[in-house]
C-alpha cells in the first residue's frame, strides 16, 4: 500500500462552476477526513467519515459542499458553484480506530485555485 | 471543545543549534497529542505522537516532544538542526477528530 492517495493534485477553475475531488485511503483504514489548509494556517477539519456513514460536519462545510464515500473506501468531495474563498489545499487524510488513539495519515493534497 | 495554540508562527535558527516550538492545548476530555511537520507543496508527515505512558516522547528526524499535563503543554525540540529541517510544524489534539494549531515555519540558516 502506497498510502493515502488524492486526485487531482492541482485544479483551476472559474468562479461558478462545480468541482469534484477525490481520496482513495489506505486500504484497511475504516476512517476518512477531510480538511482545508489556507496559506500560513493549519489544516482546518471539514468532515469525517467512519466506514460509510458521514460522522461529523463542521460549521465550515457550507451547503455548497458535499461529501460522499458510498463504498466505505474512496471518498469524494464536491464543491459546488465555487468562490474565490474556496481557493485553498484540501487534505484528505485516513486511519484506523483503536483504543490507542486516532493517528492519521495524510494524502498529498488538491490545490484549488478558483479564478 | 478541543484547541491547540502555537505560540510562535516564526522560529529562525542557525544550523546545529537547539531549537524548541512550543504548543498549548485545551480539552475537556483525554486527549492524544500530535506533531506533524509539512515540507513545501506536501501533505503532512508525522513526527511524533503521545497516546500515554511516559511524558517524553521520541519522533523521527531526531525530534522528541515532552506532555506536561498540569501545563497543558506539549512542545517540542530537536537538540542540533539542520538545513533540511526547514519547515512548517503542526501541533494537534484528538480526541474523535483532530484539530491543528495554525502552525510554526522553521527556518534553520547556515
Amino acid at each position: 500500500d502506497t498510502g493515502v492517495s488524492q486526485d487531482p493534485r492541482h485544479k483551476i477553475t472559474k468562479r461558478g462552476q462545480n468541482v469534484t475531488f477525490r481520496c482513495d485511503p489506505i486500504s484497511e483504514h475504516n476512517r476518512l477526513y477531510w480538511y482545508r489548509q489556507t496559506l500560513g494556517q493549519g489544516p482546518e477539519f471539514l468532515t469525517y467519515f467512519q466506514n460509510e456513514a458521514q460522522l461529523e460536519k463542521s460549521r465550515l462545510l457550507s451547503d455548497r459542499f458535499s461529501a460522499e464515500r458510498p463504498k466505505g473506501s474512496f471518498s469524494t468531495l464536491e464543491i459546488q458553484r465555487t468562490e474565490q474563498g474556496d481557493s485553498a489545499m484540501y487534505l484528505c487524510a485516513s486511519s484506523y480506530i483503536s483504543d490507542r488513539g486516532h493517528e492519521q495519515y495524510f494524502g498529498p493534497g488538491t490545490r484549488l485555485t478558483v479564478t | 471543545a478541543q484547541s491547540v495554540t502555537q505560540l510562535d508562527s516564526q522560529v529562525p535558527v542557525f544550523e546545529e543549534a537547539p531549537v524548541e516550538l512550543r504548543c498549548n492545548y485545551s480539552s475537556s476530555v483525554s486527549v492524544y497529542l500530535f506533531w506533524y511537520v509539512q515540507y513545501p507543496n506536501q501533505g503532512l508527515q508525522l513526527l511524533l505522537k503521545y497516546l500515554s505512558g511516559s511524558t517524553l516522547v521520541k519522533g523521527i528526524n531526531g525530534f522528541e516532544a515532552e506532555f506536561n499535563k498540569s501545563q497543558t503543554s506539549f512542545h517540542l525540540r530537536k537538540p542540533s538542526v539542520h538545513i533540511s529541517d526547514t519547515a512548517e510544524y503542526f501541533c494537534a489534539v484528538s480526541s474523535n477528530d483532530m484539530r491543528f494549531g495554525a502552525g510554526t515555519r522553521l527556518t534553520v540558516k547556515p
